[in-house]
Order: structure tokens, then sequence, then C-alpha cells
């Protein structure tokens, strides 16, 4: 039981390249989310999804695409990386009746130059 | 939105004595979940301690305690007897349990520096 893992780790991009984050887990869970963080700001929420060929925009959606073809993997897309989405990226997961907390992935730091 | 303030961006303890982390939420929901998640350097995040709304009792894991306030919208996290295995940002959530998705509102983070 691998839990939340996020591929890649570390990623660097030139400004306008694109990239595709895969977040997978093996729990089974219904709702997915995708997050950045950065310094001051905490968690933000980017998109979410609450099953299988659903999402739906959080707070700061703009700049990403998601999908969700597979209850278990949820992808964040950006199609023309900018310096303001330098960041650390993390995916988490939950059942859909539990009252529990999220359980995280490690997190992606990417840095667009 | 709801959001989730915590005031304190620093803070340090001693090792071995009590700190406690503030965190104040807006909400105009009357159920709702709270958490204290852990980050370490690791970057990966981890649960302290969670609150139902609507358990008057305050939860309690360990050395940690959270000191519950519905009305005053206060969820404050004490850690008691600190190692220097605490060390790390602490960050304080509200679930909505309304909105679409059940999301969670996360505030800006404490960093808890444990002196040896």
């Amino acid at each position: 039981n691998a839990g939340v893992t996020q591929t890649p780790k570390f990623r660097v991009l030139k400004t306008g390249q694109s990239m595709t984050l895969l977040c997978a887990q093996d729990m089974n869970h219904e709702y997915m989310y995708w997050y950045r963080q950065d310094p001051g700001m905490g968690l933000r929420l980017i998109h979410y999804s609450v099953g299988e060929g659903t999402t739906a925009k959080g707070e700061v959606p703009d700049g990403y695409n998601v999908s969700r073809l597979k209850k278990q993997n949820f992808l964040l897309g950006l199609e023309s990386a900018a310096p303001s989405q330098t960041s650390v990226y993390f995916c988490a997961s939950r059942r859909q009746i539990s009252s529990y907390e999220q359980y995280f992935g490690p997190g992606t730091r990417l840095t667009v130059t | 939105a709801q959001t989730v303030t915590q005031s304190q961006p620093e803070m340090s303890v001693q090792e071995a004595e009590t700190v406690t982390l503030s965190c104040t939420y807006d909400t105009s929901e009357s159920d709702y979940y709270l958490f204290w998640y852990k980050q370490p350097p690791s970057r990966q995040m981890i649960l302290v301690i969670r609150q139902e709304a609507y358990k008057q009792q305050n939860a309690t894991e360990n050395r940690f305690s959270v000191n519950f306030q519905k009305a005053a919208k206060s969820f404050s996290l004490k850690i008691s007897d600190s190692q220097l295995g605490d060390a790390a940002m602490y960050f304080c959530a509200y679930r909505s349990l309304r909105s679409t998705g059940n999301q969670f509102y996360f505030g800006t983070g404490t960093s808890l520096t444990v002196i040896p």
C-alpha cells in the first residue's frame, strides 16, 4: 500500500514549456485534490475531483488543467508554464464518506525559469 | 469562502516545555471539522490532531491537545513536553461539510523551532 504518490519529485521548466504532474493513490479514494504551497501562503486549492471523470476548480485554477480518467489517478497539467507557477505542488486524496483527513503525497517541487 | 488565520509566523520553545499555536477561522457553517497538520523539512504533510465541531470535548493525542472555542472560532494547538522532532511547520485547516468536494482551507502556517 503506497498511499499517495507523485511523479516527478522535482522539475525545472523554462517559461512556455508544458508538463503534466501525476498523482496516484491506491486507497480507492473518491476525492482527489491538487494544491500549491508558496512561502507565507499556506496551501491553496488548484483543482479537485469528486470522482472518476469529474473535475472542478478550486481557489487558484488559472493556468492549470486537470483530468481524472481513472479513479486512482489525478493529473495536473501546465500548458504554458510561467515563473509565477514556481511552487511546491501537493496532491491529496480521501474517502467520500470519511470524516477524517486528507492523505497527502510527498510533493513536487517545480521551478519555472 | 472560509478563511483560516494563523497569526504567529514563527514560534520557538525550549525542549521539554509547552507551547501553544494559535488558529482562528471565519465561517457561517455550524458543522465542520478542524485539523492541525505538521510539515517537517521532508515536506510530508502529517496529521497531528482533528476536532469535530459538534463535539464539545477537546481532542487530545498524546502530547498534543487542542483548545476549541466554537463561539470564538478559535482552535489552538498545545504541544506539551516539546521534543526536537516537533520542529516543523504547523498548519491549521478547516474542512467544510457543505461545499462540493468538502474542501479544506489552510492557514499560512507557523514555523516551530525547538531549542535544545
